[in-house]
């Protein structure tokens, strides 16, 4: 059973562009979190999605960000033109109502 | 709104000595975890704690949870290097299971 899959590991983007991040969760999981890591700091959370269904975006800047978790493939987290503060880290963690997993992050480096 | 608050925030110990993280949490939950996350990586699932009274231990780690005092403790004993890392404490919420993470506590534990 692999774990969350998250890719690309590394995203090199400059300012304008736009950034799309994936997650696929663990295999059997129907919950998907995004959180954002700034160097040093905790992990702020983005979105809480179910297949379909935005939960709860009380995480996500009202601009620029969206998020979906369709019926079929990976979630997307996209970031439309990308600013040098967008750089971070992007972790996405899956559940099935017990314990979360993490994937491995996307490092987002906006130049 | 659930607010999750950690001390200490930085914590530099000799290796051997007994110390203890806390996590007090703001609301009630469900479901408390502790991850560890080395530098440039992603978190570990350490322990999810579950009920008022719940200790886990693995290693020289253990963690506890008093769910009306709404606190949770992770003590290390006699630490070796290899524990440094940042420890982060997270809760979800009853309404409706978003995690919401603590700033976290850089363990730096010297040989």
């Amino acid at each position: 059973n692999a774990g969350v899959m998250q890719n690309p590991r590394h995203l090199v983007r400059r300012r304008g562009q736009e950034a799309r991040l994936r997650c696929s969760p663990m295999k059997g999981h129907s919950h998907v979190y995004w959180y954002r890591q700034l160097p040093e700091e905790g992990l702020k959370f983005m979105v809480y999605l179910q297949k379909e269904n935005i939960i709860d975006e009380s995480g996500m800047p009202k601009e620029r960000f969206s998020a979906e978790f369709p019926k079929e493939g990976p979630s997307i987290l996209r970031i439309q033109q990308v600013v040098r503060g967008d750089s971070a880290a992007y972790f996405c963690a899956s559940s099935d109502r017990g314990k979360a997993f993490f994937g491995q992050g996307t490092r987002l480096t906006v130049v | 709104e659930l607010k999750v608050e950690q001390n200490p925030l930085f914590l530099s110990m000799q290796e051997g000595k007994n110390y203890t993280i806390y996590c007090n949490y703001s609301t009630t939950s469900d479901r408390l975890y502790w991850y560890r996350q080395d530098p440039g990586k992603s978190l570990e699932s350490l322990f999810v704690l579950l009920s008022n009274g719940a200790v886990k231990q693995e290693g020289r780690l253990m963690a506890s949870l008093d769910t009306k005092a709404r606190l949770s403790t992770l003590h290390i004993t006699a630490a070796v290097h290899d524990l440094s890392a940042t420890y982060f404490c997270a809760v979800d919420t009853n309404r409706d299971d978003k995690i919401i993470f603590g700033k976290g506590t850089r363990l730096h534990i010297l040989p």
